[in-house]
C-alpha cells in the first residue's frame, strides 16, 4: 500500500541551527501538509501546500519556517534557526486532488529535540 | 474557532468489552468530523469521517460513531474490543464544508489500552 514517507525518524540539534525534515507524499496526491504535535500537546496544523504554493498557514508558521516541493517527489519543512520550542513531532500529510476533506494520509513522523 | 475537547486521555478495556471514545465539538457552522487513529510508530490513520450525510457513520475495523448535534459530539465506539485496537485515537474538525478552511484542528487524544 503506498504510503508518506518521513525523514529523519529522531533529529537532534543545537538552538539556532538550521534543520530541514524531508517527506516523500504518496506519488499522485497533490494537496500536502505539516502538522506537529509537541509532547502532551495537540496536533496543530502548520501549512498546506498546493500547485507549488502555500494555500493555508497557522499562527505557528512564522517566517522562520518555509516549505517547497524542490522536486517532482520530496516536500521539505525548513527551520531556519531552531528554537527549544520547536521541538515537537513533526508529520507530513497528503491527500488526492479528489478527495473529500480531511481524508489525509500521515507519515510517521520526524520527532525534532532542539536542545 | 473550531475546536474539539476529548474526555479522557486514557481509556482501559477488557478484550471483548465495548469501547466508548468520547469527542465532543465546538463549531459556529455545520462541522466535518473526523475520527484518526495511530499505531504505535505509525503515522495517524483515518478511521471515518462525517460530512453531513448520514448521522451514523462506519469506518474500519468495526468502528463507528455517530453525529450528534444536540449534544455537539461524535463519539467512537465499537461493541467488542481486540487487542490489536490498542492505539491513540484522534477526533478531529474542518469547517471546509462551509466553504471555510480545510485545516483539521484536533483534540488532544485518548490512548486505548485493551487488557487480555
Amino acid at each position: 500500500e503506498p504510503e508518506v514517507t518521513q525523514t529523519p525518524s529522531h533529529q537532534v540539534t543545537q538552538m539556532g541551527q538550521e534543520v530541514i525534515l524531508r517527506c516523500v507524499p504518496i506519488s499522485n496526491h497533490l494537496y500536502f501538509y505539516w502538522y506537529r504535535q509537541i509532547l502532551g500537546q495537540k496536533v496543530e496544523f502548520l501549512v498546506s501546500f498546493y500547485n507549488n504554493e502555500i494555500s493555508e498557514k497557522s499562527e505557528i508558521f512564522d517566517d522562520q519556517f518555509s516549505v517547497e516541493r524542490p522536486d517532482g517527489s520530496n516536500f521539505t519543512l525548513k527551520i531556519r534557526s531552531t528554537k527549544l520550542e520547536d521541538s515537537a513531532m513533526y508529520f507530513c500529510a497528503s491527500r488526492l486532488a479528489g478527495a473529500g476533506a480531511g481524508e489525509l494520509f500521515f507519515g510517521e513522523g520526524s520527532r525534532l529535540t532542539v536542545l | 474557532a473550531q475546536s474539539v475537547t476529548q474526555l479522557g486521555s486514557h481509556v482501559s478495556v477488557s478484550e471483548g468489552a465495548l469501547v466508548l471514545l468520547r469527542c465532543n465539538y465546538s463549531s459556529s457552522v455545520p462541522p466535518y468530523l473526523f475520527w484518526y487513529v495511530q499505531y504505535p510508530n505509525q503515522g495517524l490513520q483515518l478511521l471515518l469521517k462525517y460530512t453531513s450525510a448520514a448521522t451514523l457513520v462506519k469506518g474500519i475495523n468495526g468502528f463507528e460513531a455517530e453525529f450528534k448535534k444536540s449534544e455537539t459530539s461524535f463519539h467512537l465506539t465499537k461493541p467488542s474490543a481486540h487487542m490489536s485496537d490498542a492505539a491513540e485515537y484522534f477526533c478531529a474538525v474542518s469547517d471546509l464544508a462551509q466553504g471555510g478552511s480545510e485545516k483539521l484542528v484536533f483534540g488532544k487524544g485518548t490512548k486505548l489500552t485493551v487488557n487480555p
